[in-house]
């Protein structure tokens, strides 16, 4: 079965902190993203990777930054952290091919005060 | 460019009643079509999917989904709820030439009542 793992399922952080969250899959899957989910608007997606160190920028993108350094790992970086960057965080995976099924991880419920 | 229409921000259904979830989207092309269940505090977890085979489509837990091109609609059913069916569900599309990007609808939240 395919694994997609986030670093944390709670995290607190302060206006203003650096703030990492980490996402890892084991299928060897091309492509990785990041979303953000809020009452009333679904999914959005924040950023997008295709490939090691190729990244493109989903629909909501600033205040955040991405890396992929490995092909099993996708980071998503908020730079300094605000109060409205408060949400829901899904990191999913899926390959280029077929039916471009995305697998996702648990989520990571960020707040940040 | 593709969007996805959801129709219902929440459901109640009755425990043993039918459910039905709504979900049309618009495409040029014909897209790839994926109904995700969400439970509390998880990810997401595909339901089913649809591409390009048979219309009638059948996932997990008794949930079926038919594609009609004609009405650019993908619903969800379910003959008899179940307590357990209780949870968000959303409607997705693929994206043309995107690498494997997909449209989210905005959800529906389903609550089963006894």
């Amino acid at each position: 079965d395919v694994k997609v793992t986030q670093s944390s399922r709670y995290l607190v952080k302060r206006t203003g902190e650096k703030v990492f969250l980490e996402c890892v899959q084991d299928m060897d899957h091309e492509n990785m993203f990041w979303y953000r989910q809020d009452p009333g608007l679904g999914l959005r997606l924040i950023y997008f990777s295709y490939d090691v160190k190729m990244k493109e920028k989903g629909d909501i993108p600033e205040g955040y930054s991405v890396s992929r350094e490995k092909k099993e790992r996708f980071s998503l970086i908020l730079e300094s952290a605000s109060t409205n960057q408060t949400s829901m965080y899904l990191c999913a995976s899926s390959t280029r091919t077929v039916s471009y099924e995305q697998y996702f991880g648990p989520g990571t419920r960020l707040t940040v005060t | 460019a593709q969007s996805v229409t959801q129709l219902g921000s929440h459901v109640s259904v009755s425990e043993g009643a039918l459910v039905l979830l709504r979900c049309n989207y618009s495409s040029s092309v014909p897209p790839y079509l994926f109904w995700y269940v969400q439970y509390p505090n998880q990810g997401l977890q595909l339901l089913l999917k649809y591409t390009s085979a048979a219309t009638l489509v059948k996932g997990i837990n008794g949930f079926e989904a038919e594609f009609k091109k004609s009405e650019t609609s993908f619903h969800l059913t379910k003959p008899s709820a179940h307590m357990s069916d209780a949870a968000e569900y959303f409607c997705a599309v693929s994206l043309t030439d995107s690498w494997g990007k997909l449209q989210f609808g905005a959800g529906t939240q389903v609550v089963v009542t006894p």
